[in-house]
């Protein structure tokens, strides 16, 4: 089973709106990260957030981690039709020594 | 730098055929993943390797499926015989360490359709 789940699978919002994702995990972790893919490519880091931090910012994203809970949430702010995308959530932990990705929210942005 | 390179970009091939796919990761990159994906079972990591040697392979699906690394700037998985379900979309990823704490860099992917 994936270490990470992102709900929901599908977002649709309006350009300038916010998006909002979400990871749960189920075994403990060291980092979690985010990652990007845009149709046909490849993923694409965004941010990295370690286990002792709580919420971390790059430009218009906002990743918090609260490990009581084994979740973590991006949120986009002010988002474009250029953030339409899948985003994915990778874990480490489950034994392994490396990533391991969650199913993935596609968000549409409309214009 | 180019990023990580991957060929062929797409793949024709039939079922039964030897298919393999080719991955030069970014100079200097001393960790390389490989990954597929497809919309049933998502990304799947399959295996991976840390300065050229194999650290885990327990995601290969099966014994039609072996990757190598025989230098640092060059690897390739080979299925062989390829079978229908094994289309999909693969990924070839590098990273500068091993640990989790560093990012990975995907390739573009090659799509491989088998019929």
């Amino acid at each position: 089973s994936q270490q990470g789940e992102e709900d929901p699978q599908a977002l649709s919002i309006q350009e300038g709106e916010n998006a909002t994702m979400n990871c749960s995990y189920k075994t403990s972790i060291n980092n979690l990260q985010w990652y990007r893919q845009n149709s046909g490519r490849g993923l694409v880091h965004l941010i990295l957030i370690r286990s002792n931090e709580r919420e971390k910012h790059s430009g218009r994203l906002r990743v918090t981690l609260d490990t009581s809970k084994k979740s973590s949430s991006l949120l986009i702010t002010a988002s474009r039709a250029a953030d339409t995308a899948s985003y994915f959530c990778a874990t480490d932990g489950a034994g392994r020594r490396a990533l391991t990705f969650g199913s993935g929210t596609r968000l549409q942005v409309q214009p | 730098d180019a990023g990580v390179i991957q060929s062929p970009r797409h793949e024709v091939t039939e079922m039964g055929q030897e298919v393999t796919l080719r991955c030069k990761p970014i100079s200097g990159h001393n960790s390389l993943f490989w990954y597929r994906q497809t919309m049933m079972r998502g990304l799947e990591l399959l295996i991976y390797f840390n300065n050229n040697v194999p650290i885990d392979d327990s995601g290969m699906p099966e014994d039609r499926f072996s990757a190598k690394m025989p230098n640092a700037s060059f690897s390739t998985l080979k299925i062989q015989p390829s079978e229908p379900r094994d289309s999909a979309v693969y990924f070839c990823a590098s990273s500068f360490g091993l640990a989790v704490s560093y990012e990975q860099y995907f390739g573009p992917g090659t799509r491989l359709t088998v019929t």
